[in-house]
């Protein structure tokens, strides 16, 4: 059974920094793609960023390009972010996704998710 | 970026009855479009990839359709537990994936 568990969030100040983490199990963590999607409480789905199996090739939504980075340990099947001067509207509960599309792929739609992780921003 | 527009905001539908729920996106991404069912509390679940090829354990009432820009979900006979908000999303080059903002499907 895949398993996607997100830990990390919290409640910081505006400017602050926070790291999530994503434990992978019951997959090849080192096959694919992972992401990280963002969801405002009440709103819609934000892709933030994603990374391929080998960490080769990284892209973040323009709403965190310089303040958030997204790095992955194959040994330890796990996916982070890093956030870096946190704003209000970072306010989100934060899922872990993994990519449907294997080595050699392009990219594809997300086919297991975390239960996610809130992180508040708040002054 | 590609924008991903959904239409209705709000769909009222009678157990039962027939759901349209569009998507359309702001250039052509193919087929590279998913459909993404969400009930409170709970993660997204993926129900369509290729616009028309349904994910592991999605029931038959559910169809996808739609290629380049204009995208469709139906729901031929709405159970009780279909009651939820849907997503589609693009996934047609990377590193871009955008969202819609989503269709709310309530009880009539």
């Amino acid at each position: 059974e895949v398993l996607l568990v997100e830990s990390g969030g919290g409640l910081v100040q505006p400017g602050m920094s926070l790291r999530l983490s994503c434990a992978a199990s019951g997959f090849s963590f080192d096959d694919y793609a992972m992401h990280w999607v963002r969801q405002a409480p009440g709103k819609g789905l934000e892709w933030v960023a994603g990374i391929t199996w080998n960490s080769g090739n990284i892209g973040y939504a323009d709403s965190v390009k310089g303040r958030f980075t997204i790095s992955r340990d194959n040994a330890k099947s796990s996916l982070y972010v890093q956030m870096n001067s946190l704003r209000a509207e970072d306010t989100a509960f934060y899922y872990c996704a993994k990519d449907a599309s294997s080595i050699g792929a392009a990219g594809g739609p997300f086919d297991y998710w975390g239960q996610g992780t809130l992180v508040t921003v708040f002054s | 970026e590609i924008v991903m527009t959904q239409s209705p905001a709000t769909l009222s539908v009678s157990p039962g009855e027939r759901a349209t729920l569009s998507c359309r996106a702001s250039q052509s991404v193919s087929s590279n479009l998913a459909w993404y069912q969400q009930k409170p509390g709970q993660a997204p679940r993926l129900l369509f990839y290729g616009a028309s090829t349904r994910a592991t354990g999605v029931p038959a009432r559910f169809g996808g359709s739609g290629s380049g820009t204009e995208f469709t979900l139906t729901i031929s006979s709405l159970q009780s537990e279909d009651f939820a908000v849907y997503y589609c999303q693009q996934y047609n080059k990377w590193p871009s994936w955008t969202f819609g903002q989503g269709t709310k499907v309530e009880i009539k």
